[in-house]
């Protein structure tokens, strides 16, 4: 069964700050998802990792994929306080039902 | 191009009634998937269906819990009987195709608390 672990689960640092977000998963997959969640709000898209070595960046944020090693990083350039929010990253099935499995979540908070 | 609806956003139901969350996919897509996070929790897969049908429903409880997408209207995701332990988010997605390369597109969530 396709398993997805993130670490760390909770992440407190200070504004300017850089910090990385890891997401294991435990079989093959095509693709991986990026998440943010606001409290009490949906899911906001952030990136979509499609093949190995992809790489995409949107602001302070830069995702990576490594489908040998099962690994992809968040990695967050000089934090600023609006990105204080929690990040999930989710990896499809690939047989079945075409199912998202995620990740438990990191609760970012950006210190002032 | 609206999104993905749900409605309510918000239920609040006394234990041992019954709630009954609505999911309008986004237009053109026929495939819809129901997941639930339970508080400080990643989504968790329930049910995935496709029109007057359902394919997948192994991560739905086997008790309380039902789904369904019919021809006309919505999916409904029933739950008879809620205890408190039904308190969560209920995200709906939808993809036009149901293949790993087509995106699901989540909705806004239904809350639930059970009082």
């Amino acid at each position: 069964e396709l398993k997805v672990e993130q670490n760390p689960l909770f992440l407190s640092m200070q504004e300017g700050k850089n910090y990385t977000i890891y997401c294991n998963y435990s079989t093959t997959s095509d693709r991986l998802y990026w998440y943010r969640q606001d409290p009490g709000k949906s899911l906001e898209s952030l990136f979509v990792l499609l093949s190995n070595g992809a790489v995409k960046q949107e602001g302070r944020l830069m995702a990576s994929l490594d489908t040998k090693a099962r690994l992809s990083t968040l990695h967050i350039t000089a934090a600023v306080h609006d990105l204080s929010a929690t990040y999930f990253c989710a990896v499809v099935t690939t047989s079945g039902t075409y199912k998202y499995i995620f990740g438990t979540g990191t609760r970012l908070k950006v210190l002032a | 191009n609206a999104g993905v609806m749900q409605n309510p956003r918000h239920l609040v139901r006394r234990r041992g009634q019954e709630a009954r969350l609505r999911c309008s996919p986004m237009k053109g897509h026929s495939h819809v998937y129901w997941y639930r996070q339970l508080p400080e929790e990643g989504l968790k897969f329930m049910v995935y269906l496709q029109k007057e049908n359902i394919i997948d429903e192994s991560g739905m409880p086997k008790e309380r819990f039902s789904a369904e997408f019919p021809k006309e209207g919505p999916s409904i995701l029933r739950i008879q009987q809620v205890v408190r332990g039904d308190s969560a988010a209920y995200f709906c997605a939808s993809s036009p195709e149901h293949q790993a390369s087509y995106e699901q597109y989540f909705g806004p969530g239904t809350r639930l608390t059970v009082t």
